[in-house]
């Protein structure tokens, strides 16, 4: 069966450190992959998302960063924190395919910047 | 561009009600619909997934619907639980194919 792992589970981080949050897969190969975040009173946004290593589309423009560097590896990554960038940081993976799957969610990182 | 509402944003009933939970989109042409679960601090669970040629769903207690030509749908719950207490998100695929747009969700207690 399929897993996803995130870690850390929570990070409090000061403004202008660097950030590094990471996604594992595990029981499936080339999955497409996904960050969201869920900021405070505000819906899920998609982040980044990559259909294959080293292919990372991005959505919204912002001060963070994706890298997939191994097929079931995804990382989301900020050189300076800002504090708007708190929040709740969810990866996702679905089948690869033509068409739109499930996806299935890990069990998130909360991150403040304080 | 593609916007999810969810309404109401918070919903709290007696155990043993039946209930519906309500989202709307702005652009028909969607892929499909997914209904998820999330409880405090955790990620999300998937509920339900209607294709965008389905008008329904149906999982145990829980039955969504989908109205894509008047950017609609439902999620019914059958005989409310405490433990069906969480936040109840809709989203809707992407004209890619590649993603979600969630609505912010609505935040459901149920009082035993």
């Amino acid at each position: 069966s399929q897993t996803i792992h995130q870690w850390p589970a929570t990070l409090v981080q000061p403004v202008g450190s660097p950030l590094s949050l990471e996604c594992t897969v595990e029981g499936t190969s080339n999955p497409n992959l996904y960050w969201y975040r869920q900021a405070a009173g505000r819906g899920l946004q998609l982040l980044f998302y990559s259909v294959g290593i080293g292919q990372i589309s991005s959505e919204v423009p912002q001060n963070l960063s994706a890298s997939r560097p191994q097929d079931r590896q995804f990382i989301l990554s900020s050189k300076k924190l800002l504090l708007s960038d708190s929040g709740f940081y969810l990866c996702a993976w679905s089948v690869a395919s033509g068409g739109a799957e499930t996806q299935y969610f890990g069990p998130g990182t909360r991150l403040l910047v304080l | 561009k593609q916007e999810v509402t969810q309404i109401p944003a918070a919903l709290s009933v007696p155990e043993g009600e039946n209930l519906v939970l309500n989202c709307s989109f702005t652009d028909s042409a969607i892929y499909n619909l997914q209904w998820f679960r999330q409880d405090p601090g955790k990620g999300l669970t998937s509920l339900l997934l209607i294709q965008s040629s389905q008008r329904e769903q149906t999982s145990g207690r829980l039955n969504a619907s989908l109205d894509k030509s008047s950017g609609r749908s439902t999620l019914y719950i059958a005989a409310s639980q405490p433990g069906d207490s969480a936040t109840y998100l809709c989203a809707v695929t992407n004209q890619a194919g590649t993603a979600l747009i969630f609505g912010k969700g609505t935040t459901l207690s149920v009082s035993s």
